[in-house]
């Protein structure tokens, strides 16, 4: 399975802010996703990060909130955006294995907004 | 949008017991998957099922892709303390791009 990293583990920021957060994969990859966990909830699919190209949203999620970048297969960064104490969650990075539709998943970004 | 019902929410059990959970949706998964969360971790991959009907084990974890394709389920049997955690599973989204749809998870502690 790829190793996938993620930058910054944690943090704390204070609303009106933003943080990007990194994912960085041993591996070339095609697929990458972001995903967030909201406190003691299931994960949520942000977007399908392309490279080349960009990021495709899901319903509910928009670009000027979650920018995304993904310059190469190995590396994307997700920007939480003028957060709100409602952006408190954990971020996530998956990447596609390339066999059917597993995923691994980075370990994880906490985010503590107040 | 699909869902994936998952239960029980919680579990309480003693170490030792065996631990079964499941998964069901209203509509057709061609892909099962199962991970765990430990706290402060992301979800590692435990078992993937790919056909109705298939069985499939890791160490003590069964698991099983239903017949009707809309459920599966796990089991571990012979629970220990470091197999407290979330458990979800997760099915491919009908859009297809390989996305994933996530069950709400059961969270599971043992008694030691």
């Amino acid at each position: 399975s790829a190793v996938i990293s993620q930058k910054p583990s944690r943090d704390i920021c204070q609303r009106g802010t933003s943080l990007t957060i990194q994912c960085q994969v041993d591996s070339q990859v095609t697929m990458m996703f972001w995903y967030r966990q909201q406190p003691g909830q299931s994960l949520t699919l942000i977007a399908t990060a392309n490279q080349g190209s960009e990021a495709t949203y899901e319903s509910g999620f928009v670009i000027d909130k979650f920018p995304i970048s993904r310059p190469n297969l190995t590396f994307s960064t997700l920007t939480v955006s003028n957060m709100s104490p409602e952006d408190s969650s954990i971020y996530l990075c998956s990447v596609g294995s390339g066999v059917g539709e597993t995923q691994y998943f980075g370990p994880g970004t906490r985010l503590l907004v107040l | 949008g699909q869902q994936l019902n998952q239960s029980p929410q919680s579990m309480f059990i003693q170490e030792g017991e065996d631990v079964p959970m499941n998964c069901t949706s209203s509509s057709i998964f061609n892909t099962w998957l199962w991970y765990k969360q430990d706290p402060g971790e992301g979800p590692v991959l435990l078992i993937a099922l790919y056909k109705a009907g298939e069985l499939t084990s890791n160490g003590r974890l069964t698991a099983q892709f239903g017949i009707t394709r809309k459920d599966s389920f796990l089991n571990i049997s012979a629970s220990i303390p470091s197999d407290v955690g979330i458990y979800f599973c997760a099915g491919p989204n009908q859009g297809g791009s390989e996305k994933l749809v996530f069950g709400k998870g059961t969270k599971l502690t043992v008694n030691p």
